[in-house]
């Protein structure tokens, strides 16, 4: 069936370094894609979004970059820190009406002091 | 900053037993939704509501669960007859159903054991 992964269950980086969290999708149908950061403890929280008829979106200190010709998407941390330290899931919407997400398995972010 | 809450943070129930599920969404968002996410696995999508109506739901939403807008603000998810599977963090979340983002707002979820 459909499905959104992840090729890194886990990254480490040093504190200040650039991260970069990867994320494969499978519907070439999809046309919205969301990074989210879940912290121990807690909910999924919205980071960062792209429309399908964009290849790269800037936010404050992210930038998302989609390759629809591979079904590839990553997320990219400038300077990371250790609140960075969490996992990170990649969700795709299915249906032209924002209902169904497909989440992907989620990176681990390790920020080493 | 608007948040959305779910009571309680963890719910322990026995096999059999019938547990609900509450979550207060934020107060001017539309579309509403319930997730689990099984130990160290994927957040996985259950099931939306919009409009007092199911708008969607995935296959693991079967007849044991339903989902309720009893008043203005709760939103509540019933597992009727529980299972040890059914183990997991729920987690509610809302969105303002922008045409132009569906970014959505998690609750801190609920944790679900049965035993």
């Amino acid at each position: 069936g459909e499905s959104v992964g992840l090729h890194l269950p886990t990254l480490s980086v040093q504190e200040g370094d650039n991260s970069i969290i990867n994320c494969a999708y499978s519907n070439s149908a999809s046309d919205y894609f969301i990074w989210y950061k879940q912290e121990s403890g807690k909910g999924p929280q919205f980071i960062i979004d792209i429309r399908s008829n964009m290849d790269k979106r800037q936010g404050q200190r992210v930038t998302v970059l989609l390759n629809k010709t591979v079904k590839h998407l990553s997320l990219q941390i400038a300077a990371t820190q250790p609140g960075d330290s969490a996992v990170y899931f990649c969700a795709e919407i299915l249906d032209n009406y924002g209902q169904n997400f497909v989440f992907g398995p989620g990176t681990r972010l390790s920020v080493l002091p | 900053e608007p948040e959305v809450t779910q009571t309680p943070s963890h719910q322990v129930t026995q096999m059999g037993q019938e547990v609900i599920l509450r979550c207060v969404p934020i107060s001017n968002h539309l579309y509403f939704y319930w997730y689990r996410q099984i130990l160290g696995q994927k957040v996985e999508f259950l099931v939306s509501f919009y409009n007092n109506e199911i708008s969607e739901k995935s296959e693991i939403f079967d007849d044991q669960f339903s989902v309720e807008r009893p008043d203005g603000s709760n939103f509540t998810l019933k597992i009727r007859s529980t299972k040890l599977e059914d183990s997991a963090m729920y987690f509610c979340a809302s969105s303002g159903g922008s045409a132009t983002s569906y970014e959505q707002y998690f609750g801190p979820g609920t944790r679900l054991t049965v035993t």
